[in-house]
């Protein structure tokens, strides 16, 4: 069974901390992707990686998917208390119909 | 910006009852999926659909799930009888084609309350 870890669960900062929530797995996948999810709404897709090593950056968010595909990163420079949420990372396997696995969640509080 | 639609947001069923969840994909895209999160817990998978047909579906998804798309447009879940334990949130996704590089854009999910 494909597992994704993420941490920390709950992270609580001020506003213009950085931070960086770890999503880690023992299996490979072929994209990871990563959403942020507010009380009673879906998923929202913050960024899709495909390429081991590959880093991606939206606006004060950055995106690493390991070399090995195995485990991805989210960075947050200078947290905005709008950046508060659950942030999902879900992994796309490397065989079947791209159903996802998703990790395990962090909830973020960016504190005025 | 396309998005998936679902219906309705909250249900509320006797134990045992049937229901459907519905769902309108993004209309080009070709590969569908439920998922359910349980309050306080991660998002699980349940079943994919392509081409018309079931192309996988998890331990979760037994003989009590369906899956239907009757009208190329909707795609539903029915439960057949409810239980308690199939309180939760449900999430329809949608991709457009293969290829991994593409991502599942969700719902915003349907709140299915058992009593």
């Amino acid at each position: 069974t494909q597992l994704l870890e993420q941490s920390p669960q709950f992270l609580s900062i001020q506003e213009g901390e950085n931070l960086t929530v770890y999503c880690n797995s023992s299996s490979v996948f072929s994209s990871l992707q990563w959403y942020r999810q507010e009380p009673g709404e879906g998923p929202v897709l913050l960024v899709t990686v495909v390429t081991g090593g590959e880093v991606k950056k939206l606006k004060r968010l950055t995106f690493q998917f390991g070399d090995a595909r195995k485990d991805s990163s989210l960075h947050i420079t200078a947290a905005q208390p709008g950046d508060t949420g659950l942030y999902l990372c879900a992994g796309a396997p490397t065989s079947g119909t791209y159903k996802y696995i998703f990790g395990t969640g962090t909830r973020l509080k960016v504190l005025a | 910006e396309p998005e998936v639609t679902q219906t309705p947001s909250h249900q509320v069923t006797q134990m045992g009852q049937e229901v459907i969840l519905r769902c309108v994909p993004i209309s080009n895209h070709l590969y569908f999926y439920w998922y359910r999160q349980i309050l306080g817990q991660k998002v699980e998978f349940l079943v994919s659909f392509y081409n018309n047909e079931i192309s996988e579906k998890s331990e979760i998804f037994d003989d009590q799930f369906s899956v239907e798309r009757p009208d190329g447009s909707n795609f539903t879940l029915k439960i057949r009888s409810t239980k308690l334990e199939d309180s939760a949130m449900y999430f329809c996704a949608s991709r457009p084609t293969g290829g991994y590089g593409q991502p599942q854009h969700f719902g915003d999910g349907t709140r299915l309350s058992i009593l």
